[in-house]
């Protein structure tokens, strides 16, 4: 129940393409799901965040969509470019645990 | 960026020595983790601390220990290498005060263990 199932595991997009990572939870007293954005030889570094009171936030060529009643939320980068590149993960907190649960990641290329 | 430094950076070790990583922070934040990333795994909790002293195992916890006697400072031991601890290790730290905050990651430890 606590995990965070993601896919695709891999993505190969043409530039100017639209790049779609989908998430899965079952724990429905999640409060947080933020997205993370990796570079090879980097830590991960937060990417943006929604809470389930929202059905999509949007910064810039990134946005969340959350489906509550499906207990799903996605990814979308609109224009991606090849600088778009790296590994993403998502992730759902619950509060009060102190812990993030992790979704095992996708490697994102954008062919130039 | 916030200021979280791990060292060292790279260690190759053998087999039944000890290990020990640290990671250092210079926000003030009360809570810090360590992760393991491992192919196919994500990121998988090892243990985290909720303040100074204050520790918890996480989902992979066996054959490791932590410590926590400063905010600044996490440490992660390795008691006894063995090959299957060969990853990369990261340390977050949050600030989670009255709202959910996102977690900041330092740039990773390479353990590789012969």
């Amino acid at each position: 129940q606590q995990q965070v199932k993601q896919s695709p595991q891999s993505l190969i997009v043409q530039k100017g393409g639209i790049s779609i990572i989908n998430c899965a939870y079952e724990n429905t007293a999640f409060d947080y799901f933020p997205w993370y954005q990796q570079f090879p030889g980097k830590g991960p570094a937060l990417l943006i965040a929604i809470r389930p009171d929202v059905s999509e936030k949007k910064e810039g060529r990134f946005t969340i969509s959350f489906n509550k009643s499906a207990k799903q939320f996605s990814l979308h980068i609109m224009d991606s470019q090849p600088g778009d590149s790296a590994t993403y993960f998502c992730a759902a907190y619950q509060s009060g645990t102190y812990k993030y649960i992790f979704g095992t990641g996708t490697r994102l290329k954008v062919l130039a | 960026d916030a200021g979280i430094t791990q060292s060292p950076r790279h260690k190759v070790t053998e087999t039944g020595t000890p290990v020990t990583l640290r990671c250092h922070q210079t926000e003030n934040h009360r809570y810090m983790y360590w992760y393991r990333q491992d192919p196919g795994h994500g990121l998988r909790l090892i243990h985290y601390s909720y303040g100074v002293k204050d520790t918890d195992k996480g989902e992979v916890s066996d054959g490791y220990s932590v410590s926590r006697s400063k905010t600044e400072d996490f440490l992660l031991t390795l008691e006894s290498a063995t090959s299957s601890q060969t990853s990369v290790y990261f340390c977050a730290i949050s600030d989670q005060g009255m709202s959910n905050q996102p977690q900041h990651f330092g740039d990773g430890t390479r353990l590789s263990i012969l």
